[in-house]
């Protein structure tokens, strides 16, 4: 069985800091993963998406994310902070065959100016 | 392109009725699923059509239902609602070729009350 964990339900930066959300997944096969963000009252946005090319993968926004095998985590990173990224941030695992997606449970993000 | 878009925004239902919600998917995607968004559980799946035809399913009770019609338009149906089945239901369309690899993109969902 798949599972995503996001560790830290509420992150808090400062506006120019470095953000770091965590996600570690746990899988029976290569899984791919995903990184999705939620503004208020939207749906789920496409931040990027990990399918068995280049383990360090760019998304939107300056938002990127490794994948790392031995740790089975997918972090997603950005250098510096901007207000407009105050959101909701979800890590997703689905499986080749599977064809089901599985999320962890969020981390909401607080840029402090 | 338009996106994905869902109707209603809002529902307020009363226990033991029934709903269904409805979804268009950006045009040319061929693949919708559903998802529910609570507080507790965060995002379960609940199921994929493709071609009219349920491709994938959760692990939700048979009062859940889905369909898709030949424009690819899919509805929801939950029949004999709980407290617990208060929610956001959130649907994603995608080109379907291989789901677990597709981007998914997602609705504004539609926020259900059950009173």
């Amino acid at each position: 069985a798949q599972s995503v964990t996001q560790l830290g339900s509420h992150v808090s930066v400062s506006e120019g800091a470095l953000v770091l959300l965590r996600c570690n997944y746990s899988s029976s096969v290569p899984p791919y993963l995903f990184w999705y963000v939620q503004y208020p009252n939207q749906g789920l946005q496409l931040l990027l998406k990990y399918t068995s090319a280049a383990t360090l993968v760019k998304g939107i926004n300056g938002f990127e994310a490794e994948f790392k095998k031995s740790e089975t985590s997918f972090h997603l990173t950005k250098p510096s902070a901007h207000m407009s990224d105050a959101a909701e941030y979800f890590c997703a695992v689905s499986e080749g065959t599977g064809n089901q997606f599985y999320f962890g449970t969020g981390t909401s993000l607080t840029v402090i100016p | 392109k338009a996106g994905v878009t869902q109707t209603p925004r809002y529902l307020i239902k009363t226990r033991g009725q029934q709903v269904t919600l409805s979804c268009s998917p950006i045009s040319g995607h061929r693949s919708v699923s559903w998802y529910q968004q609570t507080p507790g559980q965060g995002l379960q799946f609940l199921f994929e059509y493709f071609s009219e035809t349920q491709r994938n399913k959760g692990n939700f009770p048979g009062r859940f239902s889905g369909r898709q019609f030949s424009n690819s338009r899919s509805e929801m149906n939950v029949s004999t609602l709980e407290l617990g089945d208060s929610a956001l239901y959130l649907c994603a369309s995608s080109l379907g070729l291989v789901l677990s690899t597709d981007t998914q993109y997602f609705g504004p969902g539609t926020r259900l009350t059950v009173l």
